[in-house]
């Protein structure tokens, strides 16, 4: 029972690199959706894809890009790494209204 | 003004005691979500309401959708019951079919044995 699996679970970059944080649920979901958590700040969404083959920005894009590969994985890529982006990242899924599935996390810190 | 706000942000309790945590929106909803986050980070979601109450095991969750409130209540509170426990909701403007949440801040809950 994996349910939303997110890799990797740390990471420690330099301004400027670029990295890719991935994300696969093997609960046949249509949605997924990306999340940063900040101290004192709810979830804020990212990016979404409310199925396959389709991607929206949702509330805070800017510095970030996203592929839906496939209806199990969800990338999110940071193309170069801003101090502003060390948060923690989680990755969702559902289907259609019910509640989300949520993955464990990945905690990015950016010097 | 968030859309969503919680209260308390704090709260610290004793084994045992009644406890009560308030989620006040102020767009029309479709559904409001209750979810908890143990220290390891890890997000479970409690209830999903769109009206009355809910209720499993020691929690409780109320709506009250003409008073866009929501509260979350946790009966013989327990250390284990030490979380932040967060509260979203669905819009239901736009008519979208994917389940797009606004988050509250979350509550921190401290349960002393």
């Amino acid at each position: 029972n994996a349910g939303v699996t997110q890799t990797p679970k740390f990471q420690v970059l330099k301004t400027g690199q670029s990295m890719t944080l991935q994300c696969a649920q093997d609960m046949n979901h249509n949605s997924m959706y990306w999340y940063r958590q900040d101290p004192g700040m709810g979830l804020r969404l990212i990016y979404y894809s409310a199925s396959e083959g389709t991607t929206d920005k949702g509330e805070v894009p800017n510095g970030y890009n996203v592929s839906r590969l496939n209806k199990r994985e969800f990338s999110l890529r940071l193309e170069s790494a801003a101090p502003s982006q060390t948060s923690v990242y989680f990755c969702a899924s559902s289907e259609g209204l019910r509640p989300q599935h949520f993955g464990d996390g990945t905690r990015l810190s950016i010097l | 003004k968030n859309e969503v706000e919680q209260s308390p942000q704090n709260l610290t309790a004793q084994e045992g005691e009644f406890i009560t945590i308030n989620c006040s929106y102020s767009v029309g909803i479709s559904a409001l979500h209750w979810l908890q986050q143990h220290p390891g980070g890890g997000i479970v979601s409690l209830f999903m309401l769109s009206s009355g109450k809910k209720k499993h095991g020691r929690l409780i969750a109320t709506i009250n959708i003409q008073e866009k409130h929501s509260s979350l209540h946790i009966t013989a509170s327990h250390p284990r019951d030490s979380a932040v426990y967060i509260c979203a909701v669905r819009s239901n403007a736009g008519g979208t079919s994917y389940g797009k949440l606004t988050f509250g801040q979350g509550t921190i809950l401290t349960v002393h044995p």
